[in-house]
């Protein structure tokens, strides 16, 4: 079975900090990831997502995210952040071709940027 | 817009009352879900459908039914609400099994 694990509930930073949230997962077999983010009292956006092909993956907005087959990662990183990037942040896993593409969300990570 | 449209945003039952929540979606995807997301415990999903005709049991099927009659519609129903259903309703749908889903905007259920 699959599990995602975000190991921060909660992430505080000052604007044009850098910031990385961190998302671990487990599974047996390949997986596709995505990073969701969800502002408040809206529904969740695709932020980013990784199928194959480059590691890395950036969204249009600054943040990337880098998978990491050996540590089992996809930990999603901004180098300078925005009072706008305050929001929740889920990371999800589905695995490859399987389970009708059900994914898998982690509990999330509330980033609180201040001024 | 295209997307995905849930009704109705807020909703307030007595225990034991039933209702049901629409989702619409007019992208023609064939895979829809509905999840229910609570404080601390992320997105669960409740029930799903991989085509018209079709449903199945997700992570935390109880107390809720599910009917996929047209393509464009995902139908939640709960026939008897218990104060542990009170929670926020997400539904999605994605045009194949991977790709990412479009979410609904939510609909905030109170069972009081």
């Amino acid at each position: 079975a699959q599990s995602v694990t975000q190991l921060d509930s909660q992430v505080p930073v000052f604007e044009e900090a850098p910031v990385e949230l961190r998302c671990n997962y487990s599974s047996s077999v390949s997986v596709y990831l995505f990073w969701y983010v969800q502002y408040p009292n809206q529904g969740l956006q695709l932020l980013l997502k990784y199928l194959s092909g480059s590691t890395l993956v950036e969204s249009i907005n600054g943040f990337e995210a880098e998978f990491n087959k050996s540590q089992t990662s996809f930990h999603l990183r901004k180098p300078s952040v925005h009072i706008s990037d305050t929001a929740e942040y889920f990371c999800a896993v589905s695995d490859y071709g399987g389970s009708q593409g059900n994914l898998i969300f982690g509990k999330g990570t509330k980033l609180s940027v201040k001024p | 817009n295209a997307g995905v449209t849930q009704t109705p945003k807020f909703r307030v039952l007595k225990t034991g009352q039933s209702m049901t929540l629409l989702c619409a979606q007019d992208m023609n995807h064939e895979y829809m879900y509905w999840y229910r997301q609570d404080p601390g415990m992320g997105l669960r999903l409740i029930h799903y459908s991989v085509g018209e005709g079709t449903t199945a049991k997700g992570e935390v099927p109880d107390g809720y039914n599910v009917s996929r009659l047209k393509k464009q519609n995902f139908l939640l129903g709960l026939e008897s609400a218990a104060p542990s259903q009170t929670s926020v309703y997400f539904c999605a749908s994605s045009y194949r099994e991977v790709g990412g889903y479009t979410f609904g905007s939510g609909t905030r259920l109170t069972v009081v």
